[in-house]
């Protein structure tokens, strides 16, 4: 069966720190996973994906099959950062598996 | 564009009756999930529709539970009876053509049945 574990429900860093927000997931099959954001009153929107190999505000996360992770990481975190993350796995061609969420707090 | 509206922003009601949770997609999306999120267990995935049809409500937690999509530009979710166990966030997201384009959320509605 399919699952994605987010290890932390909080993680606080100074500003300026880096940071590491960890997802790890199981699936028998060719894994696709995401990283979901939502910032204090706002929608929760997607951040980033595997297959794109893009930097969005700066995060980035690698796909390690060989730990079956997918951490997401940025080496300077800013205040602007904090906000809710979830890691998301899709499976079955359309269907989403959520972590239960990492709350980020970067302090000034 | 307003992007994905879902209404009521917030509901409270008593055990044992009928709630319903609206959702109005973007338009020009062929795709619309309903998810539940709780303390407990997260965001989880109740339902999804593909062009109007219901594809997979697997997640669906019990008969009470049920969903519709009658038009590309609606779709509700209904609990009957419900009960205080149902109390969650409720989330209606859409996206176009297949699940990994982006999925749009809407605010949510905040379920609290006494």
């Amino acid at each position: 069966a399919q699952r994605v574990t987010q290890p932390e429900k909080l993680l606080s860093v100074f500003k300026g720190a880096p940071v590491e927000l960890k997802c790890n997931y199981s699936y028998s099959g060719s894994p696709e996973l995401f990283w979901y954001v939502q910032y204090s009153r706002q929608r929760l929107q997607l951040l980033l994906r595997h297959i794109s190999r893009e930097s969005i505000k700066g995060f980035t996360a690698d796909l390690n099959k060989g730990e079956t992770s997918f951490h997401l990481k940025k080496p300077f975190a800013q205040e602007e950062d904090s906000a809710m993350y979830y890691c998301a796995l899709l499976y079955n061609f359309n269907k989403f598996y959520f972590g239960s969420g990492t709350k980020l707090n970067v302090k000034p | 564009d307003a992007g994905v509206i879902q209404s009521p922003r917030h509901e409270v009601t008593e055990m044992g009756q009928e709630v319903t949770l609206r959702c109005k997609p973007i338009s020009g999306h062929d795709y619309l999930f309903w998810y539940r999120q709780t303390m407990m267990r997260g965001l989880e995935l109740l339902i999804y529709f593909n062009n109007n049809v219901p594809i997979d409500d697997s997640g669906m937690p019990e008969d009470r539970f049920s969903a519709k999509m009658p038009n590309a530009s609606f779709s509700t979710l209904k609990i009957q009876p419900s009960e205080p166990r149902d109390s969650a966030v409720y989330f209606c997201a859409s996206s176009r053509d297949r699940a990994y384009q982006p999925q749009h959320f809407g605010d949510g509605t905040r379920l609290s049945i006494l």
